[in-house]
């Protein structure tokens, strides 16, 4: 696609449920990155990869929080054992290297955990 | 450590006339940018606008405009006749490290018809 696609839009999912985020990025894009947004609040940085290596999860709140992206392309953020102030939207962008100026969002998963 | 604040949670604006959405921010770094995005209602991110700390000229792209002030640590965004569809979220966010953007909390911006 033209975009960065997350699927899904939307997801409700009951506390303890595990639950998986995924990203489809710009095809070529070196990088990728992951964000949470609760609601009221500016984008906070999650996690950050370099094709297929995770450089940066220091934004992961914690260990529940694991995402992946095993051939460089299409990324997954799981969260396990969710609980409610997990619900946020979670936002995924890509770009062609770093931090260019032109990094492209997706439309956002929004989870929110009941 | 890198911070932005954005003191207007919320504007409202005549259709057609000018905006100024504030931006302030702090780092320790002696090169850095400031970038704007743009967020719809639909929730994905747009990047408006970037200004590099050592740029001489304040940033323009079309209707937007950065009014960069380092002395002040001021980077506010100015939008001329603004239009109905202008109405969203508006970030005002400065790079972290080689590999994480902070962003400020936010400007919801209103265009009135």
């Amino acid at each position: 696609g033209a975009g960065v696609s997350q699927s899904p839009r939307y997801k409700v999912a009951k506390r303890g449920q595990d639950v998986a985020l995924r990203c489809d990025p710009i095809s070529g894009h070196v990088s990728l990155f992951w964000y949470q947004q609760a609601l009221g609040q500016g984008p906070e940085f999650l996690t950050y990869f370099q094709n297929e290596a995770q450089l940066d999860k220091s934004g992961l709140p914690s260990d529940r929080f694991f995402a992946e992206r095993p051939e460089g392309s299409v990324s997954t953020l799981k969260i396990q054992r969710t609980q409610q102030e997990d619900s946020a939207v979670y936002l995924c962008a890509s770009s062609l290297a770093g931090r260019e100026p032109e990094a492209f969002f997706g439309q956002g998963t929004r989870l929110t955990v009941v | 450590a890198q911070k932005i604040t954005q003191t207007q949670p919320g504007m409202f604006v005549q259709e057609k006339e000018a905006v100024t959405l504030d931006c302030t921010y702090d780092t320790s770094d002696q090169s850095y940018g400031l970038f704007w995005y743009k967020q719809p209602s639909s929730g994905e991110m747009i990047f408006l606008i970037y200004q590099g700390s050592y740029d001489e000229q304040n940033a323009t792209e079309g209707r937007y405009s950065l009014n960069f002030q380092k002395a002040r640590k001021s980077a506010n965004l100015v939008i001329s006749a603004s239009q109905l569809g202008d109405s969203a979220m508006y970030f005002c966010a400065i790079p972290h490290g080689d590999d994480k953007i902070i962003f400020g909390k936010g400007t919801r911006l209103h265009i009135l018809p």
